[in-house]
């Protein structure tokens, strides 16, 4: 099975500031890579796909990028409302695999 | 909208079945795989079970094999998963999730159910 790998595992930043999350993996996944926000009580939010692509209404100050074994998701400047926890997850191949997330906070 | 709608959670013995339900509206169902993917409470995501759109291709978890069986019928717009001789393991939110693109599959989840809780303790 692909090991998706998040770090940090709590990131503690102001709103305005640029967040930078990392994600993994255990062998090449060329792109197929995606990123997930999930609030407390709320189902996850797919965020990007592909690596680099936003989903439908993900506002622009989300960005993904990255190939092979190693992706971000950057956050350019926080708002309040993106404080939550950040999944990664890969579809190259069987088993579907999921990071064990990211938490950002407010520092 | 698309609106996914998971039922059928609830409180079960160890060694007992359960099955959830997944009502699906706002899309047209029986282009799209569908999967379950579960939550321990506090923990990440965990994907159990994907099956394609015409239900003739399923893919299951580690966890899943040989105990839960995924299914579908695309009249009612419904999503299944069959669970037999769970454990306590098993305890967890248990979502539905459509795939991103028609008729792929194996894909990124563009949109979740709100999830059913599944508990399994005597």
């Amino acid at each position: 099975d692909i090991v998706l790998t998040q770090s940090p595992a709590t990131l503690s930043l102001s709103p305005g500031d640029r967040a930078t999350l990392s994600c993994r993996a255990s062998q090449s996944i060329s792109n197929y890579l995606a990123w997930y926000q999930q609030k407390p009580g709320q189902a996850p939010r797919l965020l990007i796909y592909d690596a680099s692509n936003r989903a439908t209404g993900v506002p622009a100050r989300f960005s993904g990028s990255g190939s092979g074994a190693d992706f971000t998701l950057t956050i350019s400047s926080l708002e309040p409302e993106d404080f939550a926890v950040y999944s990664c997850q890969q579809r190259f191949n069987w088993p579907i695999t999921f990071g064990q997330g990211t938490r950002l906070e407010i520092k | 909208e698309v609106q996914l709608l998971e039922s059928g959670g609830g409180l079960v013995q160890p060694g007992g079945s359960l099955r959830l339900s997944c009502a699906a509206s706002g899309f047209t169902f029986s282009t799209y795989a569908m999967s379950w993917v579960r939550q321990t409470p506090g923990k990440g995501l965990e994907w159990v079970s994907t099956i394609s759109e015409g239900a003739d291709r399923t893919y299951y978890g580690d966890s899943a094999k040989g105990r839960f069986t995924i299914s579908r019928d695309n009249s009612k717009r419904t999503l299944y998963l069959q669970m037999n001789r769970l454990r306590a393991e098993d305890t967890a939110v248990y979502f539905c999730a459509k795939d991103l693109a028609p008729a792929a599959i194996g894909d990124a989840f563009d949109n979740w159910g709100q999830g059913t809780m599944v508990t399994v303790s005597s």
